[in-house]
């Protein structure tokens, strides 16, 4: 159980462009959603957290008009990186959590985005 | 200070010995305890979650607990090179409800056959 999955695994788009990031929870209902961004041979950075129906919320530093996320039902969140560059270049993860009472997260498999 | 910090290793081990994995927190009211591993260009996997004082084990991974020295460690017996990976130790705030969840950076874990 507690499968969370992400879609498109790996993604190139040129500088200017967007793209979307799903991420389902594949046998459960996640009430909380979670957006990780890595860079090579670096820790997880916490980026966003999502709750179903709400904004979501941002930390410090990451801009919310650039990672556009929405959290529109139980299994579905998405993540927009709105006009791209090469900066933005990383393995954009997420992570789900089963329920309120859950505190462990499941993680997706990961996307890796390369903007040229 | 960090909230959560690791040796970044690498810690090399021989295959078949046991693979020690230490992290300390500076929150003392952190209640739940968690240790993934992330292999090299994967995300991170779940394997152990620890709530109490003590030990906590699951096959060959043992996690050891102790709220006092704020410390939590994760032992590997009989390390196979499959183990080779980067371990994150994660903490959380309370025992339930919506918390950010802190990670730290991660010990990279080397078996060496």
């Amino acid at each position: 159980g507690a499968v969370v999955s992400q879609h498109p695994s790996r993604v190139i788009c040129k500088s200017g462009t967007s793209v979307k990031i799903e991420c389902r929870s594949l046998d459960f209902q996640a009430t909380t959603m979670f957006w990780y961004r890595q860079f090579p041979k670096q820790s997880l950075m916490l980026m966003a957290t999502s709750n179903e129906g709400s904004k979501a919320t941002y930390e410090q530093g990451v801009e919310k008009d650039k990672f556009l996320i929405n959290h529109a039902s139980l299994t579905l969140s998405t993540l927009t990186v709105t006009s791209a560059h090469p900066e933005d270049s990383s393995f954009y993860i997420c992570s789900a959590r089963a329920s309120v009472g859950e505190v462990g997260q499941y993680f997706g498999p990961g996307t890796r985005l390369t903007v040229t | 200070q960090k909230e959560v910090e690791q040796n970044s290793g690498p810690l090399s081990v021989p295959e078949g010995a046991i693979a020690s994995l230490n992290c300390t927190y500076s929150d003392r009211v952190s209640q739940s305890f968690f240790w993934y591993r992330q292999y090299s260009g994967k995300s991170p996997e779940l394997i152990m979650s620890i709530y109490s004082n003590g030990d906590k084990e699951d096959g060959r991974f043992t996690a050891q607990l102790n709220k006092a020295s704020q410390y939590v460690s994760l032992l590997i017996r009989d390390s196979q090179p499959s183990d080779s990976a980067t371990y994150l130790c994660a903490v959380n705030p309370y025992s339930g409800g919506y918390q950010k969840v802190t990670f730290g950076t991660g010990t990279k874990l080397q078996v060496i056959p």
